[in-house]
């Protein structure tokens, strides 16, 4: 079975500051993706960035980055220099390569941006 | 190039009413997702669909709810008998799934269900 664990629950940060999530998986699976979306107070889930297993290379995307490390089973999620519309519910998640392709999701990180 | 739509936004029902919410994918995307949401929790995976085929249900999925998606574009997702328990954050997601790539899947605004 699959299984995401996000274990910070509300992380808070000072405007201009970088916050880091956490995020480990489990799955049997040798081939499956990665991802982080975001849910702002609005409820909406936003899709943010998408990684496949057998890619390990970490990039940069605008403010974001992220580090992919297969070997210790972590896919975490840096926000650079952080800003107010940054608050919301940040999520993991990891989908296999094949069937339904279904979404197991963490529970989230709590992300509060104080201005 | 509209995104996920889910109607309606906000269902307030009494213990034992029929609710049914709607949602219409991005329209090239042949796969379609139900989640459920409650408060603190990341969503769960309730059911899926490609095109109009119901490929896999979840065990999350009791018999007083039924999904279907006629003609392979929008999909409704009815609860007979509203329990409390019911509560939650109903979300729809889309993606295309190609021979040789997964789709990422887009999500709607949700439906948000208060049973009383």
């Amino acid at each position: 079975a699959q299984k995401v664990t996000q274990a910070q629950t509300e992380i808070s940060v000072v405007e201009k500051e970088d916050v880091t999530l956490d995020c480990v998986y489990e799955t049997r699976d040798t081939t499956y993706y990665l991802f982080w979306y975001k849910q702002p107070p609005s409820g909406e889930l936003v899709f943010l960035i998408r990684r496949n297993s057998f890619d390990e290379q970490n990039e940069i995307s605008g403010r974001y980055s992220w580090n992919f490390q297969k070997s210790t089973s972590s896919f975490n999620f840096t926000i650079t220099a952080s800003q107010v519309v940054d608050s919301a519910v940040y999520f993991c998640a990891l989908s296999d390569d094949y069937g339904n392709n279904r979404l197991a999701f963490g529970k989230g990180n709590q992300v509060v941006v104080i201005p | 190039d509209t995104g996920v739509s889910q109607n309606p936004r906000h269902k307030i029902t009494k213990r034992g009413q029929n609710v049914t919410f709607r949602c219409d994918p991005i329209s090239e995307h042949n796969r379609l997702y139900w989640y459920r949401q409650t408060l603190g929790q990341g969503p769960e995976f309730l059911t899926y669909f490609q095109n109009e085929a119901q490929l896999e249900k979840s065990r999350l999925l009791s018999d007083r709810f039924s999904a279907e998606r006629p003609k392979g574009s929008f999909s409704t997702l009815e609860i007979q008998r509203t329990e409390q328990g019911d509560s939650a954050m109903y979300l729809c997601a889309s993606s295309f799934l190609a021979a040789s790539t997964v789709g990422t899947q887009y999500f709607g605004p949700g439906t948000r269900l208060l049973v009383l």
